[in-house]
């Protein structure tokens, strides 16, 4: 089965600068996808970023950009110019690209923003 | 306006009253499906649907139930809530995102279930 793991319960960054927060995941799967959701206090799960397993361009969005290392199976969140906007849970999941396409979640980092 | 609906948004209930928690989406999404949150744990799926009358179970369905009658609509049913049950639910469903052509996941707003 499919796993995905945050080492990292908590972070924390001063405003303005970046932030690193990690994941690793265990597959035997070739083609599938990665997804870093943000969940603010308001529970809301927003999509920040996704990435397609057969791309090897990394993904950006605006402020926030992945380093994805397939053979690693690691999958990294960058937040730049950090915003106390930006102060919310992240979670990191997984999901075949074919088949049942369940989202496996990893356990969720915390992130604070310091004024 | 394009969304996933749930009722109620928090409830607190007894052991043993029956619940049900009401998912409803205006886009008319085949795929839907119900996540539990647990501090630590993360989002775990209970219960899935490819269309209506198809229905399976995901990592943890063990006391719960689903129906699929309509393809809006995904009610996640207890019928014997528990203490255990308590949690922060959600409802999804998949919507299409034109610019890259990958199916993204919607979610609705999260109903807080406390049984006590």
């Amino acid at each position: 089965a499919q796993t995905v793991t945050q080492s990292q319960p908590e972070m924390s960054v001063q405003e303005a600068e970046t932030v690193t927060l990690s994941c690793t995941y265990d597959t035997s799967e070739s083609d599938y996808y990665l997804f870093w959701y943000k969940q603010p206090p308001s529970r809301q799960m927003i999509l920040v970023i996704r990435q397609e397993a057969y791309k090897q361009q990394n993904a950006t969005e605006n402020r926030f950009s992945v380093n994805f290392q397939k053979a690693a199976k690691s999958f990294s969140l960058k937040i730049s110019d950090s915003q106390l906007g930006d102060a919310a849970m992240y979670f990191c999941a997984y999901r075949e690209r074919l088949g049942a396409q369940k989202l496996v979640f990893g356990q969720g980092t915390r992130l604070t923003i310091n004024p | 306006e394009a969304q996933v609906t749930q009722n109620p948004r928090y409830l607190i209930t007894v052991t043993g009253k029956k619940l049900t928690v009401t998912c409803s989406q205006n886009m008319n999404h085949e795929y839907m499906s119900w996540y539990r949150q647990d501090p630590g744990l993360g989002l775990r799926q209970i219960y899935y649907s490819m269309n209506v009358e198809v229905t399976d179970k995901g990592d943890v369905p063990e006391g719960y139930k689903v129906s699929r009658k309509e393809k809006r609509n995904f009610p996640l049913i207890l019928e014997s809530p528990s203490p255990n049950q308590t949690s922060l639910y959600f409802c999804a469903s998949r919507m299409w995102q034109r610019s890259s052509g990958a199916n993204v996941l919607t979610f609705g707003a999260g109903s807080r279930l406390t049984v006590l």
